[in-house]
């Protein structure tokens, strides 16, 4: 059974650009989460979406991101207009059910130069 | 504010000694506590604790939870150099949802051989 997946690994974008990360939850997982760790803090939740819906994102900066969980295909956290502060560790996590234990993906590095 | 405390917040070991790591935490709609392990790389779950006083063991590793006093611990007997890495405590809570982990800072242990 395959883990989380996400791609790409490490994404380097110029300001101004947008990053798309993609993120694969396990088999027969439907919750996906998305959390971000900044250089030298702590991880923190970001959104929680399950198919087709936005179930929590009151931890989305209210400007320039947006994610989506479609019916088919990965969840998706869109960064449009990165600037050097948005550089961190971006990690997905999944889980069967609302509540269950979340494992995460091996996160995807964003550097804006 | 949800808030999550855990201390030491880096502790420096020799092999075979045994680890206390602690975690408070204030948060609203609690539903359960987790602990992870993360090296390099994505965090790796280790336990759900949901009932105050239910000790879960994995081998070296256990967990207890407080639901009263708002705590929890994570204890690592015979620590080895492997070991080494920063333990994430995160509380669920957050309304209906139950998606959100509130992470603390972390315990960074080292295990020196």
């Amino acid at each position: 059974n395959a883990g989380v997946m996400q791609n790409p690994r490490h994404l380097v974008r110029r300001r101004g650009q947008e990053a798309r990360l993609r993120c694969s939850p396990m088999k027969g997982h439907s919750h996906v989460y998305w959390y971000r760790q900044l250089p030298e803090e702590g991880l923190k939740f970001m959104v929680y979406l399950q198919k087709e819906n936005i179930i929590d994102e009151s931890g989305m900066p209210k400007e320039r991101f947006s994610a989506e969980f479609p019916k088919e295909g990965p969840s998706i956290l869109r960064i449009q207009q990165v600037v050097r502060g948005d550089s961190a560790a971006y990690f997905c996590a999944s889980s069967p059910r609302a509540g269950d234990e979340q494992y995460f993906g091996p996160g995807t590095r964003l550097t804006v130069t | 504010e949800d808030k999550v405390v855990q201390s030491p917040l880096s502790l420096v070991v020799h092999e075979g000694d045994t680890v206390t790591l602690n975690c408070s935490y204030e948060v609203t709609n609690f539903r359960s506590l987790l602990w992870y392990k993360q090296e390099k790389k994505a965090p790796t779950f280790l336990f759900m604790l949901t009932s105050s006083g239910i000790e879960k063991k994995s081998g070296r590793l256990s967990s207890i939870l407080d639901k009263k006093e708002l705590f929890s611990i994570l204890n690592i007997t015979a620590t080895q150099t492997g070991d080494s890495a920063i333990y994430l405590c995160g509380p669920n809570a957050g309304g209906t949802s139950y998606g959100k982990l509130t992470f603390g800072q972390g315990t960074i242990l080292t295990v020196h051989p």
